[in-house]
């Protein structure tokens, strides 16, 4: 268990829906990361956040967004879904902003089916 | 830009055999040096990492050296075992920065 809570761990919507996945991040930590994982895209990273602000920016469509709130938990948001945003969405978190050191640890992903 | 290029699988090995997974990475300065690894069902985990040029990073009977002039961090394990079934993905961090670039990932099935 890494200490990083996802929920929920499986949706199933349709098309043009909107859905918001969860992340807690482990005790202490300030960095939250969202990752996606799919099949045909593999891994990528999409948004960053620290301490309640953006930090950093990967591959997240404009249809997405995210935040970080006060008590650190963060939201990614997810609209007008099309079938290819069916992915495994991780959220990952880590103790610092930048720290080349720091070991991200990552939550058990959120399944996302749009049907 | 960056980029991580990992052996492809699948790769099936008998129990007590050698296994290597090669990666290798394009990166400007210095990056730091992942494998994670993906257990049926569950998250990624840390597998072991390295942060500078010639470290070796072990864990778990696996081991994997930064190597800067030949751009690589295979990763090596002696002996493996059938809970050693899982996807591995190398991955590396730029300088300055934290969020991860991962290779396609490496799916390990271990027979008995």
């Amino acid at each position: 268990d890494s200490g990083v809570t996802q929920t929920p761990k499986h949706l199933i919507t349709a098309t043009g829906q909107r859905v918001t996945l969860r992340c807690s991040p482990r005790s202490g930590d300030l960095s939250v990361y969202w990752y996606q994982q799919s099949l045909d895209q593999g891994l990528q990273f999409l948004i960053q956040y620290y301490n309640g602000e953006e930090r950093a920016k990967g591959n997240i469509l404009e249809r997405f967004s995210a935040q970080q709130f006060p008590d650190l938990h963060s939201e990614l948001n997810l609209s007008s879904l099309e079938l290819g945003d069916s992915a495994l969405y991780f959220c990952a978190s880590s103790p610092r902003i930048a720290g080349i050191t720091d070991t991200q640890y990552f939550g058990p992903g959120t399944r996302l089916t749009v049907l | 830009g960056n980029s991580v290029t990992q052996m492809e699988g699948p790769v099936t090995l008998s129990e007590e055999a050698f296994l290597t997974i090669n990666c290798t990475y394009t990166a400007t300065g210095y990056p730091s040096l992942f494998w994670y690894v993906q257990y049926p069902g569950e998250g990624l985990q840390l597998l072991l990492k390295a942060t500078k040029a010639d470290d070796k990073g072990s864990n778990k009977g696996f081991e994997a050296t930064y190597r800067k002039e030949t751009t690589s961090f295979h990763l090596e394990k002696g002996s493996v075992q059938v809970s050693d079934s899982a996807v591995y993905f190398c991955a590396l961090t730029q300088t300055g920065a934290n969020n991860l670039f991962f290779g396609t990932g490496t799916r390990l099935t271990v027979i008995p």
